[in-house]
């Protein structure tokens, strides 16, 4: 499984790009990287995955290091209900878990 | 209508007893899971189910026992709790495909006094 190393916390001013950081150098090559979010009191939600190339959706981008070995998740624009509990987690291909690290605390100001 | 619905959503209950929780999507996915968050927050995978046969245990003490009825249905049952089980337990589930989402529910707070 690989390791993955995230700040413990960030602060962001509402309305405001926000790059949460995710070093993950042991990811293999078939690793997909995920990131969820748990808001407070609430279980962890999906935000967004991939695997090489940058990827956006509505809730937010991914930007995927040529070498894969960081990513960072982008909010274009953080507002107050975006404050949560940010994870990366790259997820082997034929396992069955997500394995959670620390995760990122994002504060968001208004 | 709720994706991963999970009950009790609170459960009180003293040391040696047992309980159980219940946990539904109705996604159509083939793997489940269990997952503990301690009191520090940290979410750790306790057991992974596909097609309602066991595929992880991560070393949980088997006074914890899955049961999976059927696809839809993860069941989560407890035998002589102790203090140190008190947290909060989510149920997910996921399509087995790899590298698609999973979808959590809004956790069980477990409290054993």
């Amino acid at each position: 499984d690989a390791k993955t190393t995230q700040p413990n916390s960030m602060e962001s001013n509402e309305e405001e790009p926000v790059h949460l950081p995710c070093n993950h150098s042991t990811i293999s090559g078939t690793d997909y990287i995920h990131w969820y979010r748990q808001l407070p009191s609430q279980g962890p939600e999906y935000v967004i995955h991939g695997l090489t190339s940058n990827v956006n959706n509505r809730m937010a981008s991914l930007a995927i290091a040529e070498d894969r070995k960081s990513s960072t998740l982008i909010l274009h624009r953080a507002t107050l209900r975006d404050a949560a509990v940010y994870y990366c987690i790259p997820r082997a291909s034929g396992t069955y878990k997500y394995i959670f690290g620390t995760g990122t605390r994002l504060k968001v100001l208004a | 209508d709720t994706a991963v619905s999970q009950t009790p959503k609170y459960l009180v209950t003293q040391m040696g007893n047992d309980k159980s929780i219940k946990c539904e999507q109705n996604l159509g996915h083939d793997t489940m899971y269990w997952y503990k968050q301690d009191s520090k927050k940290f979410l750790k995978i306790m057991f992974s189910y596909n097609n309602k046969e066991l595929i992880i245990n991560e070393t949980v003490p088997n006074r914890f026992s899955p049961k999976s009825p059927d696809k839809a249905h993860l069941n989560l049952h407890i035998n002589s709790l102790e203090l140190g089980d008190s947290a909060v337990y989510f149920c997910a589930s996921s399509a087995t495909v790899t590298n698609t989402e999973a979808f959590f529910g809004q956790g069980t707070r477990l409290t054993v006094v």
